[in-house]
C-alpha cells in the first residue's frame, strides 16, 4: 500500500500570497496518477487536479500541480478567500487507493 | 450533469450490519470505463477509500476492510449499494460516494453530499 505523507499539516497564510502544498508517496506513484481535492467543512471534496498536473473542469487557473515519482506538489499562486479549506492528495497508480492526511490552508 | 446523492443518516448499534444507497443520475453503469466508489471520513479525520464498482461488474475492496464490505450495483435503478458487516463505534463517520475520473482512472471527479452514519448502542 503506497502511503501518503502531506506537509504541512497547516498552512497560515493571507489572501493574495502563494500556497505550497507538498505530496510524499512512500513509494513511486505509477505514471503520476496523482489527485488533488479542496474541502471545506460540511462539504464533499471538489477535483482540483488530476494526473499530477492536469486542471479538472471549472478550476481556476492559479491552481497548479506538479511532480512526479514520489514527489508532488500542489501550488495556489494566488489564495483568494474562498481558497482557504483543507486539501487532500491520492494516488490511484495502484491498489489499494489511498488518500493523504490532509494539508489545512489557514488565514493568517 | 452528474448528481450522486446517500441514503439518509442513520444511527446503528454495534455488531449490526450497514447499508448505504448512492442514487445517481446524469450517467450509466453500463457504459464502459464507468465506475463509483465509497469513501469514508470519520469526523476531523482524513479520507479513507472503501471500495469501487465497475460498469463491468468488477469489484475493488480496500484491503483492511474487505472481509466486511460488499458492494453491488443496480443499472436499471441508477443505484450502487454498499454494505459493511459488524460495526463498531470507530466506523462513525461521513460516507461519500463518487463517480470514477471520466478519463477512466481512479480519481473522483463528482461526489454525494455525504451522509453521517453513526455507531452506538
Amino acid at each position: 500500500e503506497i502511503v501518503l505523507t502531506q506537509s504541512p499539516g497547516t498552512l497560515s497564510l493571507s489572501p493574495g500570497e502563494r500556497a505550497t502544498l507538498s505530496c510524499r508517496a512512500s513509494q513511486s506513484v505509477s505514471s503520476s496518477y496523482l489527485a488533488w481535492y479542496q474541502q471545506k467543512p460540511g462539504q464533499a471534496p471538489r477535483l482540483l487536479i488530476h494526473g499530477a498536473s492536469n486542471r479538472a473542469t471549472g478550476i481556476p487557473d492559479r491552481f497548479s500541480g506538479s511532480g512526479s515519482g514520489t514527489d508532488f506538489t500542489l501550488t495556489v499562486s494566488r489564495l483568494e478567500p474562498e481558497d482557504f479549506a483543507v486539501y487532500y492528495c491520492q494516488q490511484y497508480g495502484s491498489s489499494p487507493l489511498t488518500f493523504g492526511g490532509g494539508t489545512k490552508v489557514a488565514i493568517k | 450533469q452528474i448528481t450522486l446523492k446517500e441514503s439518509d443518516p442513520t444511527l446503528v448499534k454495534p455488531t449490526q450490519t450497514l447499508t448505504l444507497t448512492c442514487t445517481f443520475s446524469g450517467f450509466s453503469l453500463s457504459t464502459t470505463g464507468v465506475g463509483v466508489g465509497w469513501i469514508r471520513q470519520p469526523p476531523g479525520e482524513a479520507l479513507q477509500w472503501l471500495a469501487l464498482i465497475y460498469w463491468d461488474d468488477d469489484k475493488h475492496y480496500s484491503p483492511s476492510l474487505k472481509s466486511r464490505l460488499t458492494i453491488t450495483k443496480d443499472t436499471s435503478k441508477n443505484q450502487v449499494v454498499l454494505t459493511m458487516t459488524n460495526m463498531d463505534p470507530v466506523d462513525t463517520a461521513t460516507y461519500f460516494c463518487a463517480h470514477r475520473g471520466v478519463r477512466g482512472r481512479d480519481y473522483f471527479d463528482c461526489w454525494g453530499q455525504g451522509t453521517l452514519v453513526t455507531v452506538s448502542s
